[in-house]
């Protein structure tokens, strides 16, 4: 159980597109759910937290007009990247967070790799 | 959050317990200790959570110091496929429940 998906895989776009990534819990809902970016050789970075029905929380110098983020439901969460541009070539991350959990809430999704050529 | 200091990397003999160190000197009374590995290219998996006592899985140990200011992840008998980055986090045990990652440590596996 507690399976996130993210879809695509990997994608490879021209700059100046825009490439929306889903996140979904399969097997669970998800309170939150949660979008890192990682670049070669480095740490996660945790780029925002996303409530279903709410806005997004965006940690500090993420650009939430670059970056868009909706989590309609309770098992799907999407990010926007808008005018991708070769420096949003990065891994991209989410985690979803059971609902009525008290440990471990919080399980990855497989990550999603975006190149902008 | 507590910020957690890691060594950057450490190798471990195949079949040999790899023992992975984590200071968190900041870290206040209702913060929860988590491991996580991340296997190249791929999302982080759990591996362990404590809040005061040592606890155990089928995966992994993890032994808090009485202080909670460090503690250490014990895979007791590494092969191969636990070659991965581990990275220790505090969280908060309400609130956002969000994770701030540290640099984690590379682990090999030597055959």
């Amino acid at each position: 159980g507690a399976v996130v998906s993210q879809h695509p895989s990997w994608v490879i776009c021209k700059s100046g597109t825009s490439v929306k990534i889903e996140c979904r819990s399969l097997d669970f809902q998800a309170t939150t759910m949660f979008w890192y970016r990682q670049f070669p050789k480095q740490s996660l970075m945790l780029m925002a937290t996303s409530n279903e029905g709410s806005k997004a929380t965006y940690e500090q110098g993420v650009e939430k007009d670059k970056f868009l983020i909706n989590h309609a439901s309770l098992t799907l969460s999407t990010l926007t990247v808008t005018s991708a541009h070769p420096e949003d070539s990065s891994f991209y991350i989410c985690s979803a967070r059971i609902r009525h959990s008290s440990y471990n809430e919080q399980f990855f999704g497989p990550g999603t790799r975006l190149t902008v050529l | 959050d507590a910020k957690t200091t890691q060594p950057p990397s450490m190798d471990c003999a195949e079949g040999r317990a790899a023992n992975l160190p984590c200071n968190h000197s900041t870290i206040s009374g209702n913060e929860y200790v988590y491991w996580y590995r991340q296997i190249h290219s791929q999302g982080p998996q759990y591996i362990i959570h404590g809040l005061k006592n040592n606890e155990t899985n089928e995966m992994a140990s993890l032994i808090i110091t009485e202080d909670r200011k460090s503690s250490t992840l014990i895979l007791p008998h590494a092969t191969l496929r636990d070659t991965a980055v581990y990275y220790c986090i505090v969280r908060l045990t309400s609130g956002t429940y969000k994770y701030i990652f540290g640099t984690g440590t590379r682990l090999k596996v030597l055959a």
